[in-house]
């Protein structure tokens, strides 16, 4: 089984100071990570992704995330958020099961850029 | 733009119509996924189809009838619904169904 937790379902920060969201995951298999956004009124966009190579992935919009299997999380951060970075945030792992992967998705964090 | 796109962007219907929702990807992906995003909940696999061939259903009711016909597209066929099957609708694909899943813009559907 695989589960993602999201620990903040909101996020407020201000214009140029850092970006940190957090998830937490539990798998039963070398899993894969993804980090999407949402904007407003459209779908999900695909900020970065991890599959067992760096440690470190880097992803649009000065975006960045870090695996780290022994606190089983991969936190999104950005040095500098931008008023365009407010949004819902998903973190999400995949599972290969058979035939089939499972994405799992987490709850989201939204995130609020104030001037 | 993602490569995926669906129609119609907005859909109200009556819980007594059938209304069919269409997606199409134009990246050559093999893998197609019809999600449902309900306020304050976590976003729900519908459906899988990998080379047109449907291999996971979710529980889900009878109401929603998913339809690939080939690789590009992917429909989901909506009859008597319920209230609580409003949401937004998302339809993804992916070039295996293990690698990283794109997203279109969605349907928001409004049942009365």
């Amino acid at each position: 089984a695989q589960s993602v937790t999201q620990l903040d379902s909101h996020v407020s920060v201000s214009e140029g100071t850092p970006v940190l969201l957090r998830c937490n995951y539990s798998s039963s298999y070398s899993p894969s990570l993804f980090w999407y956004v949402q904007h407003p009124n459209k779908g999900l966009q695909l900020l970065l992704k991890y599959t067992s190579a760096a440690t470190l992935v880097k992803g649009i919009n000065g975006f960045e995330a870090e695996f780290k299997k022994s606190e089983t999380s991969f936190h999104l951060t950005k040095p500098s958020a931008h008023m365009s970075d407010a949004a819902e945030y998903f973190c999400v792992v995949s599972d290969l099961t058979g035939t089939a992967s499972k994405l799992t998705f987490g709850t989201g964090t939204r995130l609020q850029v104030t001037l | 733009e993602t490569g995926v796109t669906q129609t119609p962007r907005h859909l109200v219907m009556g819980m007594t119509n059938k209304k069919s929702l269409k997606c199409e990807q134009h990246l050559g992906h093999n893998a197609m996924y019809w999600y449902k995003q309900s306020a304050k909940k976590p976003l729900e696999l519908m459906f899988v189809y990998n080379f047109k061939e449907q291999t996971e259903n979710n529980s889900v009711p009878s109401r929603f009838s998913p339809e690939c016909p080939n690789s590009s597209h992917l429909f989901l066929h909506l009859h008597t619904l319920q209230p609580e099957d409003s949401a937004l609708y998302l339809c993804a694909s992916s070039e295996q169904v293990s690698r990283e899943q794109y997203f279109g813009p969605g349907t928001r559907l409004t049942v009365t």
